[in-house]
């Protein structure tokens, strides 16, 4: 399993764009990078997946580079609602004995 | 969206007793599902993959006969405690993933706060 570091907490202001990098230099092939967020005493919510270039939805952008060995999740304009903490996981579907394993994840600070 | 389903939000029990938790999928089939615990300030730590017609899957230090999982349906697996004591007290977690899907999207109940007195 493709171990996962990310910076352990990041303070932002509202308004402002956060980007939060994730290091996975073991990511297999076929490994997709997944984001999760998660508020207190609530489970994970989806964010963002992918598994190269650049994937963007209602809420975010995921960078990945060629090497696939670390991704960007960008939050643009936050607001004082995003301050939560933010997982990176690396998983292969369907493979054989599959599971998810958190890192520590990052902590956002969102300040008015 | 896909929703998981996970009950009770909150339980406080006596010391010595069980406590089961469920997690449900409520619109899509989940062969395998997972369960976590996670300490205040801590990152979510996974105990065991559930396997649906098979015995779950532990991790390692988690004790089997401890936590009891169930996994009879393709949208329900429970978690037992049993013979809850106070150290066991901790925010517990299911996750599931479509079956029919090949990413690797998870999708996670809203977790269950148990307190042992």
């Amino acid at each position: 399993l493709a171990k996962t570091t990310q910076p352990i907490s990041m303070d932002s202001y509202e308004g402002q764009e956060v980007n939060i990098t994730c290091s996975h230099n073991n990511i297999a092939t076929n490994d997709y990078i997944t984001w999760y967020q998660q508020f207190p005493s609530q489970g994970p919510r989806f964010i963002i997946q992918g598994y190269k270039t650049k994937v963007t939805n209602e809420v975010a952008s995921l960078f990945i580079p060629a090497d696939r060995k670390s991704s960007t999740l960008s939050l643009p304009r936050v607001s004082l609602s995003d301050t939560a903490v933010y997982y990176c996981l690396v998983g292969a579907p369907l493979s054989g004995g599959f599971k998810t394993i958190f890192g520590a994840g990052t902590r956002l600070f969102v300040k008015a | 969206g896909a929703v998981v389903s996970q009950h009770p939000s909150w339980v406080i029990c006596k010391s010595g007793t069980s406590v089961k938790i469920e997690c449900r999928s409520l619109d899509f089939q989940a062969t395998t599902m997972f369960w976590y615990r996670q300490f205040p300030k801590q990152s979510l730590m996974l105990m065991a993959t559930s396997n649906e017609g098979s015995k779950a899957t532990y991790e390692q230090g988690v004790e089997k006969d401890k936590f009891l999982i169930n996994h009879a349906s393709l949208t329900l697996s429970t978690l037992t405690v049993t013979s809850a004591h106070p150290e066991d007290s901790s925010f517990y977690i299911c996750s599931a993933r479509n079956q029919l899907t090949t990413n690797e999207k998870l999708f996670f109940g809203s977790g269950t706060q148990l307190s042992v007195l």
